[in-house]
């Protein structure tokens, strides 16, 4: 099991700025992942938190917008660059230990970009 | 690639009633099969999970069977309370590792 604490929890940003979202995980965990969660819509991974490493983005989204950092086993930060109204979303952190097992996810950080 | 497909939302019903979703996936390899729940103001959590054919995932009344033959996960409950009131997501694990890939979610109403 593993509790997954994410902040802010919520957050309204001025177009052009960008929005650092922190994921604190209580036990050491191997993959770390961000999702966007966009309103009436299904998850949609963006990339995967690679411990030591880059992350591996999914089509579509790109480091210079959404650079990510994992320092170790229990923590990752995704920012949000340069936002525009399309980024307003929820961004979900979510923290698995072995394959094709369940991932444990953090509450969300609800975004809002004007 | 992989996809999973749900059936729209919302799911209005009265209370006691009988609940089906809808999903049915795509996948190349053998994946694991999972439902998670959100519930108002609340992260996802897992539901039930399967992982392997004809494997039935249960949990709080929920059960969900992995079909191979129609490639489908339809979750059932034979009596739902206005507590079950959520988003339910139907999701796979691809064979090969981590990534796990999520239908739209149908949203379910339960009035009392």
């Amino acid at each position: 099991s593993a509790v997954i604490s994410q902040k802010p929890s919520r957050d309204i940003c001025q177009r052009g700025t960008s929005l650092t979202i922190q994921c604190q995980v209580d036990s050491q965990v191997t993959m770390m992942f961000w999702y966007r969660q966009q309103p009436g819509q299904s998850l949609t991974l963006i990339a995967t938190a690679n411990q030591g490493s880059e992350a591996t983005y999914e089509s579509g989204f790109v480091i210079d917008k959404f650079p990510i950092s994992r320092p170790n086993l229990t923590f990752s930060t995704l920012t949000v660059s340069n936002m525009s109204p399309e980024d307003s979303s929820i961004y979900l952190c979510s923290a698995g230990g072995r394959p094709n097992e369940k991932l444990f996810f953090g509450s969300g950080t609800q975004l809002s970009v004007l | 690639g992989d996809s999973v497909t749900q059936m729209e939302g919302p799911v209005t019903l009265s209370e006691e009633a009988f609940l089906t979703i809808n999903c049915t996936y795509t996948a190349t390899g053998y994946p694991s099969l999972f439902w998670y729940v959100q519930y108002p103001g609340e992260g996802l959590q897992l539901l039930l999970k399967a992982t392997k054919a004809d494997d039935k995932g249960s949990n709080k009344g929920f059960e969900a069977t992995y079909r191979k033959e129609t490639t489908s996960f339809h979750l059932e409950k034979g009596s739902v309370q206005v507590s079950d009131s959520a988003v339910y997501f139907c999701a796979l694990s691809d064979g090969g590792g981590f990534k796990t890939i999520f239908g739209a979610g149908t949203r379910l109403f339960v009035k009392a």
